[in-house]
């Protein structure tokens, strides 16, 4: 079993639909969660990071995480054609790289 | 959020040639950085992890002749890529970290690498 799965999609939505991307992991050691956005051919921007359990959220953004389940959320309410790129969990804990899941590449249609 | 800078965004240069990348935090000290490569469609590949003042880290599989990284600055990392070859053609992201910054890894906008 991988350290995080990601479903890779694509995942086709229309304008205006709320998202949601998931991701599951497998070592109970992880202490922080983050969810990154990448538009192609760039590098991946910070999008969310909590290091709890329970939900953040951001504007049209909310991360859930659930460390019991092992698994965390990101939701996009509101979605727009700008959305439209390819969103990366990320997990760690203590000093050790980032473990990124594959990505989910969403388009957002007008 | 922390800037990161990588240059350059695109190279394309002759099998045999050495390329060297820069990656820079902006506005922060960086005390780890990563050095990243994507093939098309996929996800982030570590290749290795670089601490400012020591020898880098390389994952399982990275030649780290073929892959030489600096980081001889608490600002700056280099990646070189040793006589390439068109297999070594890729996308390659830069990330950094500091204890400021918590755990985030910050990202550069990535290198397109092209050999012919």
């Amino acid at each position: 079993q991988k350290e995080v799965e990601q479903d890779p999609g694509p995942l086709s939505v229309p304008e205006g639909a709320i998202v949601s991307l998931n991701c599951t992991y497998s070592n109970s050691a992880f202490q922080y969660f983050m969810w990154y956005r990448q538009y192609s051919r760039k590098g991946p921007e910070l999008l969310m990071y909590t290091y709890s359990s329970g939900n953040k959220e951001d504007g049209r953004f909310t991360a859930q995480v659930d460390k019991s389940s092992k698994y965390i959320s990101l939701f996009i309410r509101d979605s727009q054609p700008s959305d439209s790129a390819t969103y990366l969990c990320a997990m760690g804990s203590g000093n050790t790289p980032l473990v990124f899941g594959k990505g989910t590449r969403l388009s957002v249609i007008a | 959020g922390a800037v990161v800078s990588q240059h350059p965004s695109r190279v394309i240069c002759k099998s045999g040639t050495s390329v060297k990348i820069e990656c820079r935090s902006l506005d922060f000290q960086a005390t780890t950085m990563f050095w990243y490569r994507q093939f098309p469609k996929q996800s982030l590949m570590l290749m290795a992890t670089s601490n400012e003042g020591s020898k880098a880290t390389y994952e399982q599989g990275v030649e780290k002749d073929k892959f030489l990284i600096n980081h001889a600055s608490l600002t700056l990392s280099t990646l070189t890529v040793t006589s390439a070859h068109p297999e070594d053609s890729s996308f390659y992201i830069c990330s950094a970290r500091s204890a400021s910054q918590g755990n985030i890894q910050y990202f550069g906008a990535g290198t397109r690498l092209s050999v012919l």
